[in-house]
């Protein structure tokens, strides 16, 4: 069955600093990846989003990048974080039939 | 691209009532629609989906209902029960791979 790994769980970042969440996927190949940002609660914003090593595509402009250095590994970053990147970061597989989410990682940037 | 609104923001009802979600989509080449529920700190999870082909399902005590003329769906839970509370997501993605397009969330509570 396919799983999604998502950490750290919990981040508390001071302004400037760098960041590094690192998503991995088991059990399925060549899977579309996704990271989404939940603020305020509850919305969910689609960041980014690849389909395949290498190709990121980005939906929003923002202080964040993300990259794909294997098929099942997705990573967001940041060189230096700003106060408005705090929120709840989900990362997610998806297919035709259906997507999984992770269980988050919590950002708190002070 | 795809615009999904969602009503209410926030639900109360009493145990063992039944609660209604409705969400529209603006994409009428969508034809993927999920729902997911989100505990506190936690990541969304899949309850139910419906596609395009299919009018309506049922899983136990939630069912989803999909009007594709008037590109709206719903979710229906009855017999609520206190561990129901949680955030609910609607979602709809077309044929592209830039993900699902969620609405704003549906807070629900379940009053004892």
């Amino acid at each position: 069955s396919q799983t999604i790994h998502q950490w750290p769980a919990t981040l508390v970042q001071p302004v400037g600093s760098p960041l590094s969440l690192e998503c991995t996927v088991e059990g399925t190949s060549n899977p579309n990846l996704y990271w989404y940002r939940q603020a305020a609660g509850r919305g969910l914003q689609l960041l980014f989003y690849s389909v395949g090593i290498g190709q990121i595509s980005s939906e929003v402009p923002q202080n964040l990048s993300a990259s794909r250095p294997q098929d099942r590994q997705f990573i967001l970053s940041s060189k230096k974080l700003l106060l408005s990147d705090s929120g709840f970061y989900l990362c997610a597989w998806g297919t035709n039939y259906g997507y999984t989410f992770g269980s988050g990682t919590r950002l708190t940037v002070v | 691209g795809e615009n999904v609104e969602q009503h209410p923001s926030t639900l109360s009802v009493q145990e063992g009532d039944s609660a209604v979600i409705k969400c529209t989509y603006s994409d009428s080449a969508s034809n993927y629609f999920p729902w997911y529920k989100q505990e506190l700190g936690k990541g969304p999870q899949l309850i139910i989906d419906i596609r395009s082909n299919v009018g309506e399902k049922k899983d136990q005590r939630i069912a989803v209902t999909l009007n594709k003329t008037a590109k709206h769906f719903s979710l229906h839970i009855t017999e609520t029960q206190p561990e129901d509370s949680a955030v609910y997501f609607c979602a709809a993605i077309g044929g592209g791979a830039d993900g699902l397009t969620f609405g704003k969330g549906t807070h629900l509570i379940i009053q004892p």
